[in-house]
């Protein structure tokens, strides 16, 4: 099935470590997004990225980073800089960045800090 | 900028009324608006969007929604809830202008009574 897999669903981290949320994406999709959620603040941006080997900081990029090597793929790496990252995080995707395209979302991840 | 309002974080309707959840938007060039569902540990769907074809845009599970430019909403509607209605609400907006990526409000939890 065509989609966005988001892995792994549940993901435990220690005080000062790296981790990293995978997204794969076989929609063909140019254009794929991280959004952090919150209870009771809605979807915030963390990063989004337009096409291979480019992406751009959205509002809550601290202590985050990305890479996106691959069209199909856009990782999340969560870095012991990201001092609250007990969070609920969501991978997405569309097939380009004009306005009227639907954004696609993933499952989401959980990662809790132990 | 663009922001969006969501009104009422939590609604509680009785199963065969009207569901009403409200959506106001700020943005200084036209709007593409779009209102998305989450149910518990899942990821968001889609339920319906508004590209300027036509302001009052029907979408999946019976719900529609109609733009209206005076009032800048777009206030979500279906005309008798369903248990399966019950979930979380996300009103979004995006332009063409700007940074290419949806802007969430914070949400409204439809609770459906039997």
């Amino acid at each position: 099935d065509g989609g966005i897999t988001q892995s792994p669903k549940y993901l435990f981290r220690k005080e000062g470590q790296n981790v990293t949320l995978s997204c794969e994406q076989n929609l063909n999709h140019d254009a794929m997004y991280w959004y952090r959620q919150d209870p009771g603040q809605g979807l915030r941006l963390i990063y989004y990225s337009q096409i291979v080997n480019d992406f751009q900081k959205g509002d809550i990029a601290e202590g985050y980073s990305v890479s996106r090597e691959k069209k199909e793929s856009f990782p999340l790496t969560v870095t012991s800089a990201q001092k609250n990252p007990t969070a609920f995080y969501l991978c997405a995707s569309s097939a380009g960045m004009a306005s009227g395209n639907t954004i696609y979302f993933g499952e989401g991840s959980w990662l809790t800090v132990v | 900028a663009q922001s969006v309002t969501q009104l009422g974080s939590h609604v509680s309707v009785s199963e065969g009324a009207l569901v009403l959840l409200r959506c106001n938007y700020s943005s200084s060039v036209p709007p593409y608006l779009f209102w998305y569902v989450q149910y518990p540990n899942q990821g968001l769907q889609l339920l319906l969007k508004y590209t300027s074809a036509a302001t009052l845009v029907k979408g999946i599970n019976g719900f529609e929604a109609e733009f209206k430019k005076s009032e800048t909403s777009f206030h979500l509607t279906k005309p008798s809830a369903h248990m399966s209605d019950a979930a979380e609400y996300f009103c979004a907006v995006i332009s063409d202008t700007g940074r290419r990526a949806l802007t969430f409000g914070s949400g409204t939890r439809l609770q459906v009574q039997p």
